[in-house]
């Protein structure tokens, strides 16, 4: 079972849309948590930590429930700017390693 | 703003050559990664360097790997005999004192085996 897993998309939204992204961890070890974001050929950027009891960020809103192993991320008021993909983050207890799902890609049209 | 640089940008080397990546981190920063991508595929972490030596390894950092960091400004990635399977796009990161999570990267080095 693969540490980190995503669905890859690609999501292709209107403007103006709200989109939903789910990321599962297999560790229960897993401490930490955030969305990354990647546009094409560029490096990853943190867009978001997520908090145990949920945060929000803008237009954009995190949850951990950290019994099922589940992360969420929503994207409210899609703008074409949002098109990247987007990169669910954990990193282990006693450990400084990001471990990267595959990503869902993101699409937003006009 | 600081950010962290990546030289080069992009080579071409043949399969069984040595390649060495540089990077220079954010200069107050304090933990230091090499990540790669290959074409299409999730970010693979590599090695994390912390207080002058490695903290964390990956199974894919194998013997042919190393990294350095020489003169407290510079962190480097030698692929001693490239591999075919060795073609990536390679990610040098860096995180500040009080690990949050949040690594910053340079651009990558796009390595290309032949």
């Amino acid at each position: 079972r693969k540490e980190v897993e995503q669905d890859p998309g690609p999501f292709n939204v209107p403007e103006g849309a709200t989109v939903a992204f789910n990321c599962t961890y297999s560790n229960s070890a897993s401490q930490s948590f955030f969305w990354y974001r990647q546009d094409c050929r560029k490096e990853p950027k943190l867009l978001m930590s997520v908090y145990s009891s949920g945060n929000e960020d803008g237009r954009f809103t995190a949850q951990l429930n950290r019994a099922s192993q589940y992360i969420s991320l929503l994207i409210r008021d899609s703008k074409l700017s949002d098109s990247a993909t987007y990169l669910c983050v954990v990193i282990m207890d006693s450990s400084y390693k990001l471990i990267f799902g595959s990503g869902t890609r993101l699409l937003v049209r006009p | 703003e600081p950010e962290v640089t990546q030289t080069p940008s992009h080579q071409v080397t043949q399969m069984g050559q040595e390649v060495i990546l540089r990077c220079v981190p954010i200069s107050n920063h304090l933990y230091f990664y090499w990540y790669r991508q290959i074409l299409g595929q999730k970010v693979e972490f590599l090695v994390s360097f912390y207080n002058n030596e490695i903290s964390e390894k990956s199974e894919i950092f194998d013997d042919q790997f190393s990294v350095e960091r020489p003169d407290g400004s510079n962190f480097t990635l030698k692929i001693r005999s490239t591999k075919l399977e060795d073609s990536a796009m390679y990610f040098c990161a860096s995180s500040g004192r009080g690990f949050t999570g949040e690594l910053f990267f340079g651009e990558g080095s796009r390595l290309t085996v032949l």
